[in-house]
C-alpha cells in the first residue's frame, strides 16, 4: 500500500490567497484526521471524519478553515484567506474503525504564508 | 480536560545509553496511551500503546508502562542506536471519543 498521500508537500503563498491541501487516505480506512503542527502549539487536531462525515471540527481555528471529504478516497483542507499565522505543517492521518488508535500519518504539507 | 505533558528536549545521548522520556497526562475517565515517533521528513508512526492501567506497551526495544497512580507513561529504552534519532510524541485518546491529544514532542539525537 502507498500509505497516506498528501499534496503538495510544500506550499508557499502570499497572505490573502486561498490554499487547498489534499489528502488520500489508505484504502479501506474509515477515519480521516487533519492535524496542524507548529513549534508553539505542537500537534493539534483540527477535524476528523468517519465514513466521509465530519464528526468533530471543534479544533478548526476559525471560519477561514474548511474541510471536506467528498468520497472515501479524498479529502481537502482549505484556508481562505490565508494569514502568516497559518504557517505550519499540516498532517493528514487515517485509521481503521476497529483500530482507530493506530493512525497512519501522511508526510505532511509544509505551508508558508508570507 | 485532557492533556499530555512530556519532557522538554532536545535530548542528546551517546549510542548504547539508556533513554527515558517522561510523559504525564490529565484525563477524564480511562484513556488509552500511546507513543508515536516522527523521523525527519516523515509523518508520525505509532510506536507502542497501552489501553489500561498497568499495561506495558513495547516495540523495537522501547517500553512504556501505563501508571494510573502517577498518571504517567514514560518511554524507556535500554540501549539507544543512532537510528533512534527522531521526535517522540506521547499521546492519549479519551475513552469518550476518538480525539487524540498529543504532547509537544521530544527530540532525540543519538551520536555514535
Amino acid at each position: 500500500d502507498a500509505g497516506v498521500i498528501q499534496s503538495p508537500r510544500h506550499e508557499v503563498t502570499e497572505m490573502g490567497q486561498e490554499v487547498t491541501l489534499r489528502c488520500k487516505p489508505i484504502s479501506g480506512h474509515d477515519y480521516l484526521f487533519w492535524y496542524r503542527q507548529t513549534m508553539m502549539r505542537g500537534l493539534e487536531l483540527l477535524i476528523y471524519f468517519n465514513n466521509n462525515v465530519p464528526i468533530d471540527d471543534s479544533g478548526m481555528p476559525e471560519d477561514r478553515f474548511s474541510a471536506k471529504m467528498p468520497n472515501a478516497s479524498f479529502s481537502t483542507l482549505k484556508i481562505q484567506p490565508s494569514e502568516p499565522r497559518d504557517s505550519a505543517v499540516y498532517f493528514c492521518a487515517s485509521s481503521l474503525n476497529r483500530k482507530v488508535y493506530e493512525q497512519y500519518f501522511g508526510p505532511g504539507t509544509r505551508l508558508t504564508v508570507t | 480536560g485532557n492533556s499530555v505533558t512530556q519532557m522538554e528536549g532536545p535530548v542528546t545521548l551517546s549510542e548504547e545509553a539508556f533513554l527515558t522520556i517522561n510523559c504525564t497526562y490529565t484525563a477524564t475517565g480511562y484513556p488509552s496511551l500511546f507513543w508515536y515517533v516522527q523521523y525527519p521528513g516523515e509523518g508520525l508512526q505509532l510506536l507502542l500503546k497501552a489501553t489500561k492501567a498497568d499495561d506495558k506497551g513495547s516495540n523495537k526495544g522501547f517500553e512504556a508502562t501505563y501508571r494510573k497512580e502517577t498518571t504517567s507513561f514514560h518511554l524507556e529504552k535500554g540501549s539507544v542506536q543512532v537510528s533512534d534519532s527522531a521526535v517522540y510524541f506521547c499521546a492519549l485518546r479519551s475513552n469518550t471519543g476518538n480525539q487524540f491529544y498529543f504532547g509537544t514532542g521530544t527530540s532525540l539525537t543519538v551520536i555514535p
